[in-house]
Formats: structure tokens, sequence, C-alpha cells
């Protein structure tokens, strides 16, 4: 069973909607975060979570931006009033203990495109 | 504020050579990372590094701190690595949240 599950995997929406990403990570990870990459450019960090609490926030992540926790084991992050340039592959990822080791885990990613 | 750069943007190289890809930052930090994204997208770890050396099959990994630089090596190159290999680094204090590089395209040819 994967241990960061991320959906939808492709989300079409239009200019000035709003679009909710869910994650789904393995309870026992140590920090939670929400990534994002436009096309042809570097991943940028939007978010983390730590104890059930955002711990940073990037100058990216601004007002039009809100993460949850609404159940205590899936994470979603908003995007409200969508514009065309939040057209990017949305990651979320954990830092856990893998094994005998602490390391990173990535969902497989999701495509917002905006139209 | 800690700067990620590699090199080459992007490699070209023929089934079963010897691949290098660099990194380099530009300040302290406590780990870092190398990356695996495929054309879908998805990003895997391949290896977190802090000092020293780390070999997974035909990838080593090495990282000299005093220079602030990493590569990542891939032995018996196969058109199955081919991917964006990206280098990213993380402070510790910082939530151990990630800066990224730019990445590498590799494209190995049969």
């Amino acid at each position: 069973e994967p241990e960061v599950t991320q959906t939808p995997s492709h989300q079409v929406t239009q200019m000035g909607q709003e679009v909710i990403l869910r994650c789904v990570p393995i309870s026992n990870h140590l920090y939670f975060y929400w990534y994002r990459q436009i096309l042809g450019q570097k991943v940028e960090f939007l978010v983390s979570f730590y104890n059930n609490e955002i711990s940073e926030k990037s100058e990216i992540f601004d007002d039009q931006f809100s993460v949850e926790r609404p159940d205590g084991s899936n994470f979603t992050l908003k995007i409200r009033s969508t514009k065309l340039e939040d057209s990017a592959m949305y990651f979320c990822a954990i830092f856990a203990r893998v094994h005998s080791s602490y390391g990173y885990t990535f969902g497989s990613g999701t495509r917002l495109t905006v139209v | 504020k800690n700067e990620v750069e590699q090199s080459p943007q992007n490699l070209t190289a023929q089934e079963g050579e010897f691949i290098t890809i660099n990194c380099s930052y530009s300040v302290g930090i406590s780990a870092l990372h190398w990356l695996q994204q495929h054309p879908g997208g998805g990003i895997v770890s391949l290896f977190m590094l802090s000092s020293g050396k780390k070999k997974h099959g035909r990838l080593i990994a090495t990282i000299n701190i005093q220079e602030k630089h990493s590569s990542l090596h891939i032995t018996a190159s196969h058109p199955r690595d081919s991917a964006v290999y990206i280098c990213a680094t993380n402070s510790g204090g910082s939530n151990y949240k990630l800066t990224f590089g730019k990445g590498t395209l590799l494209t190995v040819n049969p």
C-alpha cells in the first residue's frame, strides 16, 4: 500500500473557481508538506505541518491558499479563485521513518490546469 | 537563503555509459537528497545524504560538506534510467523542508 495517496491525479478548472486537492499520508509521519511545480520550473515549497499545525508557510502561500486536516487522517489543499498561473503539478509529501532511517516520500501529484 | 545549482541541465548518453550529475549549494545544510522524476511527474527519493557516500544498485551518491558539493553517479546506464534527476537540500531546523535544484534531464539511448 502506498505511503502517500494523492487525488485527483488531474484536475481541470475554470479560472475563478475553487479547487480542493487531497492527500492521505501514512499516520506515523513526522512532517507533512505541500509543494508545487510549475511546468519547466523548480519544485517550490508551499506549506508544512507538524503536530497537526501549520509549522511554516512560504511567501507563495497567501490568502488564496488554505490547508486543512478535516478528519485527522487526510489533508486538503484548497485554492480559492484560481488563476491561470496556478496551473502546476501539486505534490504532497511526508518526512517519516522508513525502515531504519528517515526520508521523504512524495505523492504521485495532482496536475492542475486552470483554463 | 540556500541556492541549489545542478549541472548539466541536459545530458544524453549511450547505454552502458557512466553518468555523473553534479549539485552545489550555497549554505550549510543538514542533508542533501537526490530525487528522480519520471515523465508522468511522480517523484521518487533515491538518496538522503549528510556525509560520505551511499550506493544503491547502479546508483552512487557522494557529498563533500566542506565544498558544498554532491554528485550522483549512474554506472552502466540503461534507457530505463532516463528521467529528471533533482538535487534538493534541507536545513534541518526549518521543518526539513526541501529547497530544490532545477533538475537534470537524462536521456539514455539504446
